[in-house]
């Protein structure tokens, strides 16, 4: 059973606002993600970690910052939330081991919904 | 580069129909190829992986071989319940550094009525 969790799961917020987006996994694994699902379903891929003091922008542009100072944890923050991202988020992680299973498999939390008025 | 193109969507059956959602991809090297399923309000969650050619894929009732051949990776399911309403991704990827990220396709929204 995958580990990984994300709080809250739902937050409604006004415009200006610093938002934090907690991301915990208990499984161990180095590389971390965070996904923006659009309402038309799509994946972009926004942020990445390889581990511990890593952090790596994805394919989107966002203005969202992350970082990575505990293994297990990657918070995706916002200084200041404006309406244009309101949006599903989803954190991952996955294991970067090479083993004879290694497929890159990734692990997915419930998502955060926020949405920004 | 790598890429991944899905069936688009959506797609509604009847319960007990048969599913296929295609799926087919371009990649350099030998990647590993999945179908992830994302219900209503959820995270998603594998549903079945290849890792190599000819592989086949199989959970709850889903199938999915790895041709090289014609590049594809196409879901199936013989009989499709309510339950499997959902929005299934195909996804594809390959070992080491921005490589070992995944490439999902744009996703399929299946819906399936009693």
């Amino acid at each position: 059973e995958a580990d990984i969790y994300q709080t809250p799961r739902y937050l409604v917020i006004g415009t200006g606002k610093k938002i934090t987006l907690e991301c915990s996994q208990t499984m161990g694994h180095d590389k971390m993600y965070w996904y923006q699902q659009d309402p038309g379903m799509e994946l972009h891929l926004i942020h990445y970690s390889y581990g511990v003091n890593s952090t790596e922008k994805g394919d989107l542009s966002s203005e969202s910052t992350v970082s990575r100072i505990r293994t297990e944890h990657f918070p995706l923050t916002l200084e200041s939330a404006r309406p244009s991202h309101t949006s599903q988020y989803l954190c991952a992680s996955s294991d970067e081991r090479e083993a004879p299973s290694f497929s890159n498999e990734q692990f997915f939390g419930p998502g955060t919904r926020l949405t920004v008025l | 580069g790598n890429s991944v193109t899905q069936m688009e969507g959506p797609v509604t059956l009847s319960e007990e129909a048969f599913l296929t959602i295609n799926c087919t991809y371009t990649a350099t090297g030998y990647p590993s190829l999945f179908w992830y399923v994302q219900y209503p309000g959820e995270g998603l969650q594998l549903l079945l992986k290849a890792t190599k050619a000819d592989d086949k894929g199989s959970n709850k009732g889903f199938e999915a071989t790895y041709r090289k051949e014609t590049t594809s990776f196409h879901l199936e399911k013989g009989s499709v319940q309510v339950s499997d309403s959902a929005v299934y991704f195909c996804a594809l990827g390959t070992y080491g550094g921005s490589q070992g990220n995944l490439i999902f396709g744009k996703g399929t929204k299946l819906s399936v009525k009693p």
